[in-house]
């Protein structure tokens, strides 16, 4: 079956710009969440979506935010770019996080100029 | 703030040689999660351990979630080049919480 699918697969911005990644998720899976990857923090939440409502937020600020379509698909945004936003954003997908954990998609390198 | 710190962050090894990776925390969690990350990728989830004292095997891959639920282990017996990857520990601090805390990961090289 299909995995996590992200797109684009790499994206250059420049500082002040916004930006737009796209997530599908597994087939069948309602909860949709993001991550950013920086070599210097590691994997932090962003934020999770649950049948298109927001369940769970990380510490991250309003200049990043997201939703989730009624397909389960999810979009993220980021508004106002800044050099510091530059990582991989990685989209992860669950059934039932007790028993089977998240899918990760293959992530959307992110550059800003 | 939870924090999970994970040891040594990096690592390289000779093949057929064994090896550990902890991943330590002050908090409790209700579970957690070993990934493998290769570069260019997304983690790939490796195994889930719930249950305090739990021990879980893969192969070669022995993972152990302590008693209190605030540790765990990564024991690869006879190393192999093909384990060469990132390993990240991940921590989930309530059931049905889809909120992991990662761990800073561990670079593992194994050498042919």
């Amino acid at each position: 079956k299909a995995g996590v699918t992200q797109t684009p697969r790499y994206l250059i911005k420049t500082r002040g710009q916004q930006v737009t990644l796209s997530c599908s998720p597994i087939s069948g899976h309602r909860s949709v969440s993001w991550y950013q990857q920086t070599p210097g923090q590691g994997l932090q939440f962003l934020f999770e979506y649950f049948s298109e409502t927001q369940r769970n937020k990380g510490n991250f600020p309003g200049r990043f935010s997201g939703r989730q379509f009624s397909n389960s698909r999810s979009e993220m945004n980021v508004s106002t770019l800044e050099l510091g936003d530059s990582a991989l954003y990685l989209c992860a997908s669950s059934l039932s996080w007790a028993d089977y954990g998240y899918t990760f998609g293959s992530g959307t390198r992110l550059t800003v100029v | 703030t939870q924090l999970l710190e994970q040891s040594p962050q990096f690592l390289s090894i000779q093949e057929g040689e064994n090896l550990t990776v902890y991943c330590n925390s002050s908090s409790v969690f209700s579970s957690l999660q070993w990934y493998r990350q290769e570069p260019g990728e997304g983690p790939v989830l490796l195994v889930t351990v719930v249950t305090g004292g739990e021990v879980k095997k893969l192969k070669r891959l022995t993972f152990q979630f302590g008693d209190a639920r605030k540790d765990s282990s990564l024991h690869i017996t006879a190393a192999q080049p093909g384990d060469t990857g990132l390993y990240l520990c991940a921590g989930a601090d309530n059931e049905g919480a889809q909120k992991l805390v990662f761990g800073q990961g561990t670079r593992l090289t194994i050498n042919p």
